[in-house]
């Protein structure tokens, strides 16, 4: 089944410090990789995204991710954190089966907490 | 602006109170979706759309209805509430199906069934 994990549910980090919230993933077929973020009393926010190509995709707001294939991961960094990145974040993969063409499968979400 | 909007953004209803959440999206998309988020959970998905009058169940149909009569429009109905569906729910589109196409997501109802 397709499916991703999140390991920490809590990130915690000072501002300017690097960060990295972590995803692995487990697919039939090829991997559609997606990071999206949920501020405060808003929707999700799409960051970036893996199809193919090269391993380091670079996203909005300046976080890039890093596709792994031998570790089955897809771990979300940014190099300085700013307070206002502080969000819940939310690995997915896509489903490219023929029945469930097209579905998401949500991790269970990290929350990121960037101090001043 | 192109946009997905859900309706209403706050509800408190009683249970077997029949409701309905509307989602209405300006893009164009064919491809809608439902999905609830749950604390340790993340998002999970109830029902989808591949387009007008095509609907599937995802992961948790269980309690909920869809309707797809218009393209842009894809309400949740819930026929008979329970506070097991007490949850933030979201609405989300996309262009179609291809490979790696980007969801677009609503901005959420929070709905607390007493």
């Amino acid at each position: 089944a397709q499916s991703v994990a999140q390991p920490e549910d809590q990130v915690n980090v000072a501002e300017g410090n690097p960060l990295t919230v972590k995803c692995t993933y487990s697919v039939s077929g090829n991997p559609y990789l997606f990071w999206y973020v949920q501020y405060p009393n808003r929707g999700l926010q799409f960051l970036l995204k893996y199809i193919t190509g090269d391993n380091l995709v670079k996203g909005s707001y300046g976080f890039e991710a890093e596709f792994n294939k031998s570790q089955t991961s897809f771990h979300l960094k940014k190099p300085s954190a700013l307070v206002s990145d502080s969000a819940l974040y939310f690995c997915a993969v896509r489903d490219e089966r023929g029945s469930t063409l097209g579905r998401l499968y949500f991790g269970r979400g990290t929350q990121l907490t960037v101090w001043p | 602006e192109a946009q997905v909007t859900q309706n209403p953004r706050y509800l408190i209803t009683v249970t077997g109170k029949k409701l309905t959440v509307t989602c209405s999206q300006n893009m164009n998309h064919e491809y809608m979706s439902w999905y609830r988020q749950d604390p340790g959970l993340g998002l999970r998905q109830i029902y989808y759309s591949m387009n007008v009058e095509v609907t599937d169940k995802g992961d948790v149909p269980e309690g909920y209805k869809v309707s797809r009569k218009e393209k842009r429009n894809f309400p949740l109905i819930l026929e008979s509430p329970s506070p097991n569906q007490t949850s933030l729910y979201f609405c989300a589109s996309s262009a179609d199906n291809g490979v790696g196409v980007t969801q677009y997501f609503g901005p959420g109802t929070r709905l607390l069934v007493l």
